[in-house]
């Protein structure tokens, strides 16, 4: 069941470029969301969308933008990728908050 | 600040017996509550909710308890069957400005054996 794509699945990376990472919805929800995992800390949450052009910051933004300018696109740009942002990251999609999450297969990023 | 915590990094547990996964939490704005199950490569998966009006909820075998005085919820799987070996996480959520914004714990590698 597709209904969220992320791509690309795996990307490396050189410390000091700049890497855009796509989720794609075909489920028209409203919410979307972008995480990052890593051992020890569970998943975070870089940035949120709750409709077109309407973005905010969770907990760990800094380094991140995001851009919405569509229903079913939310970008996840990494302006100056470091070693730090090497991780797992995940889209989420919900149509409502009291639903839960449906979370995309994730992206592995490697920043060398 | 970790609000949301799962302090056993893993369990072990044999087949047919009961699996409790525990976490506690110290935002005592959270009002809603999930489980998500994550194999590797894939991305994690919603198995089960519990408003903070309830104190329990059930789904097959999956039994979620909220204690909320202690801030603690727990995650009950019986019987655990060796297809259930994942990583589970708690999330929580508030209301107002953090209307929709999960807050995961680290997570807990469940094995159950054969």
């Amino acid at each position: 069941d597709a209904g969220i794509t992320q791509s690309p699945r795996h990307k490396v990376t050189e410390t000091g470029t700049p890497v855009t990472l796509r989720c794609h919805q075909t489920e028209n929800h409203r919410y979307m969301y972008w995480y990052r995992q890593d051992p020890g800390h569970g998943l975070r949450l870089i940035h949120y969308s709750y409709g077109v052009k309407d973005t905010d910051k969770g907990e760990v933004s800094d380094g991140y933008s995001v851009s919405r300018s569509k229903t079913e696109d939310f970008l996840l740009t990494l302006e100056s990728a470091t070693s730090s942002q090497t991780s797992v990251y995940f889209c989420a999609i919900s149509e409502s908050p009291d639903y839960g999450y449906t979370f995309g297969s994730g992206t592995r990023l490697t920043v060398v | 600040d970790q609000q949301v915590k799962q302090n056993s990094p893993s369990l072990s547990v044999q087949e047919g017996r009961i699996s409790i996964l525990n976490c506690d939490y110290t935002n005592s704005m959270f009002d809603y509550f999930l489980w998500y199950k994550k194999y590797p490569a894939e991305g994690p998966t919603f198995l089960i909710s519990i408003s903070s009006i309830k104190d329990k909820n059930e789904d097959g075998r999956f039994t979620v308890f909220l204690n909320k005085s202690a801030k603690h919820l727990s995650l009950h799987i019986v019987p655990s069957q060796p297809g259930d070996s994942a990583v589970y996480f708690c999330a929580a959520s508030a209301g107002g400005t953090s209307y929709g914004k999960l807050t995961f714990g680290q997570g807990t590698i469940l094995t159950v054996h054969p």
